[in-house]
Formats: structure tokens, sequence, C-alpha cells
């Protein structure tokens, strides 16, 4: 079956400083791989996506590239803000074509960035 | 704001008893999707609904059931409830099967 892994958290950090949040996934196929973020009290937000091996996501600064070799999916950014202290979930999904509505996701990574 | 408001918020409920969690949807999302998130984990698929039809259900048993109405509301309903029912509950919708989804902000659900 398919199964996503976040590497153990939480994360703290300075403002300005580099992240990484690791995510490694099993699943058969070829998934659409996705990072989905959820601020204190808010519902889950798509943050970014990559669809095929090689494709890089990318948005408000975060990216993320598609390793198949590595089955990885790894979320970056080189300057962290104090608004992005959030919840980050790693997910895919193989339901079929681009499908976003059956995810698996990861347990979460907890990032807090301090002034 | 992502258009998807979930109600109630919060939840207290017995083990055995039944309950109704609600959904409502942008207009024109045909798609629901619902999501039960454990206390530190991420969440787990239970089930989709296109055009008021299951379409794919994850590892729970029938005693999750759910219903999606022309209004672009849905409701799951969950039976004879066990302690480890407690989670929030998500609801995500869209405006199809392979379309970005919409996620509300969850009812917390609490079972002694």
């Amino acid at each position: 079956g398919n199964s996503v892994t976040q590497m153990e958290g939480p994360v703290t950090l300075s403002e300005e400083a580099f992240l990484t949040i690791n995510c490694t996934y099993t699943a058969t196929g070829y998934p659409s791989l996705f990072w989905y973020v959820q601020y204190p009290g808010e519902g889950l937000q798509l943050l970014l996506k990559a669809t095929k091996a090689d494709d890089k996501g990318s948005n408000k600064g975060f990216e993320a590239t598609y390793r198949k070799e590595t089955t990885s999916f790894h979320l970056e950014k080189g300057s962290v803000q104090v608004s992005d202290s959030a919840v980050y979930f790693c997910a895919l999904s193989n339901a079929g074509g681009t499908s976003y509505g059956k995810l698996t996701f990861g347990q979460g990574t907890i990032l807090t960035v301090h002034p | 704001e992502t258009g998807v408001t979930q109600s109630p918020t919060h939840l207290i409920k017995t083990r055995g008893q039944q309950v109704t969690l609600r959904c409502s949807s942008q207009s024109g999302h045909n798609t629901v999707s619902w999501y039960q998130q454990a206390l530190g984990q991420g969440p787990q698929f239970i089930f989709q609904y296109y055009r008021e039809e299951e379409n794919g259900r994850g590892n729970f048993p029938p005693r999750f059931s759910g219903l999606q109405f022309p209004n672009y509301s849905s409701e799951l309903n969950v039976n004879a409830l066990e302690l480890d029912d407690s989670a929030l509950y998500l609801c995500a919708s869209s405006p199809g099967r392979y379309e970005k989804l919409f996620f509300g902000s969850g009812t917390q659900l609490s079972v002694l």
C-alpha cells in the first residue's frame, strides 16, 4: 500500500534560517506528490505539488523536487519567516491521473520560527 | 478562506452513540472527501463522494457512512462510537474528482 514518512519533528528555527523537511514515500506506479500546510486554527491548504519525476513544485518561496530514484519529495525554503510557523504535511495520490481527492498523508512536521 | 464550512466545531459524545457531522461546500463543487486526523497524526482518507455517489473508500469500517446532497452539502455519519473515533474530522471539496481540494477547519469529536 501507499505510505508517506516525514522527518521527526518538531523543527525550531530562527528567522531567515534555511529550512529542510524530509519526506519519503512508498507507492505503486507514478503518484502525484504534495505539500500541505496547516496554520493554527485553519484548514489544510495546498502549498505545492508535483505530478511527475523531476518536476519541481514551488510557492511562497518553498520548493520541492519529485525524486523518483530516491522516492523523496523534500521541502525547502531559503529564508523562513515567523509567519511560516505551521504544521507541514507531505502527501501523495495515485488514484489515477492527477486526482487530489484520495490522499495519503505523512504524520506532519511542526515548524516554529522565532524572531 | 476556502469556502468550506463544517459544523459543529466541537462535539462530545459517549461510547456507543451515533454522530452526524456536516459540511457545506462551495457552489459547483461536486466532489467531497472526508478525512480523520488523530492527535499528532496526518489525516487519513475515509471516503469520497462524487455527484452523490461514493467514489472510493479508505480503510474504515461500514459504521462510517456518508451522504452528499445536490445543494453542495454533505454529511459524515458514525454509528456505535468507539473511544478511538476521537479525532478531528476534515471535509474537503473540489469542483471535480481531479481538481484541487479545499479543506474546512474541521470538527473536533471527543468520545468519552
